[in-house]
C-alpha cells in the first residue's frame, strides 16, 4: 500500500451520465497526477497539479473532462456525458516536493455501458 | 513528445532464470527512467528507477542499466521467483511532470 487512495474502486455507469472520482495523495506530497490506462496499454498522462495549480493537461483531456485540487490536498476528476470509449482504469499518483518518484494508487475502474 | 518502446510484450522464464526487458526512448532531454510492476487489479508499483547521470543501479535481484547514447535502458531480474510474475512497465520523463510509459511486458515465471 503506497498511501495513495482512490474512491470508488469500481464504477459502472450508463452512457451520457456524469461521474466523479476522488484521489487522496500521500500526506504532504505537493504534486498529484492523473493517468488513464486501457487494457493492454501503459498508463497515459491526463493532467498534473502542483499544490492547487493545474500545470499541465494532455490532449486526451477533452472538454468533457475536468480535474480540480481546490486546497492542494485531494483531487477530483469529473467526466461529463460519458462515452463507451471512456471505459478504462483511472490512476492517480503523487510525488513529493523534492522527488521524481511517482507513487500510484489502486485506480478506479470505469465501465460505461 | 516522447515515445517509449518496450520489448518483449510477453516473457516466460523458468524459476531461477534471469529475465531482461528492454526499452528505447526518443527524446534526448529525458533524464529520469522508472520501472513499475503491476499486478492484476492493482495500480503500478515503483520497483526501481535510474537518472541519466548514472549508468547502472542495482537493488537486490533487480538491476537497471542506461545507455544515453543509444537511448535505451533495460531491467534485469535475476533468480526469478513465481511472485515476480506481473506486467512490468518502463517509463521516461524529462521534467517533474508527466511520465511516458511503454506498453508493458507480461512476465510469467514458471515453478
Amino acid at each position: 500500500d503506497t498511501g495513495v487512495s482512490q474512491d470508488p474502486r469500481h464504477k459502472i455507469t450508463k452512457r451520457g451520465q456524469n461521474v466523479t472520482f476522488r484521489c487522496d495523495p500521500i500526506s504532504e506530497h505537493n504534486r498529484l497526477y492523473w493517468y488513464r490506462q486501457t487494457l493492454g496499454q501503459g498508463p497515459e498522462f491526463l493532467t498534473y497539479f502542483q499544490n492547487e495549480a493545474q500545470l499541465e493537461k494532455s490532449r486526451l483531456l477533452s472538454d468533457r473532462f475536468s480535474a480540480e485540487r481546490p486546497k492542494g490536498s485531494f483531487s477530483t476528476l469529473e467526466i461529463q456525458r460519458t462515452e463507451q470509449g471512456d471505459s478504462a482504469m483511472y490512476l492517480c499518483a503523487s510525488s513529493s516536493r523534492q522527488g521524481r518518484e511517482q507513487f500510484f494508487g489502486p485506480g478506479t475502474r470505469l465501465t460505461v455501458l | 513528445g516522447e515515445n517509449v518502446e518496450q520489448h518483449p510484450s510477453t516473457l516466460s522464464v523458468q524459476e531461477g532464470d534471469s529475465a531482461v526487458i528492454k526499452c528505447t526512448y526518443s527524446d534526448s532531454a529525458s533524464n529520469y527512467f522508472p520501472w513499475y510492476k503491476q499486478e492484476l487489479g492493482k495500480g503500478p508499483q515503483l520497483i526501481i528507477d535510474i537518472r541519466s547521470n548514472v549508468g547502472e543501479k542495482k537493488d537486490q535481484r533487480i538491476a537497471v542499466t542506461l545507455n544515453k547514447t543509444a537511448k535505451h535502458f533495460s531491467l534485469h531480474i535475476t533468480e526469478t521467483q513465481p511472485e515476480d510474475s506481473a506486467v512490468y512497465f518502463c517509463a521516461a520523463s524529462s521534467t517533474l511532470g508527466r511520465l511516458y510509459f511503454g506498453r508493458g511486458t507480461q512476465l510469467t515465471v514458471w515453478p
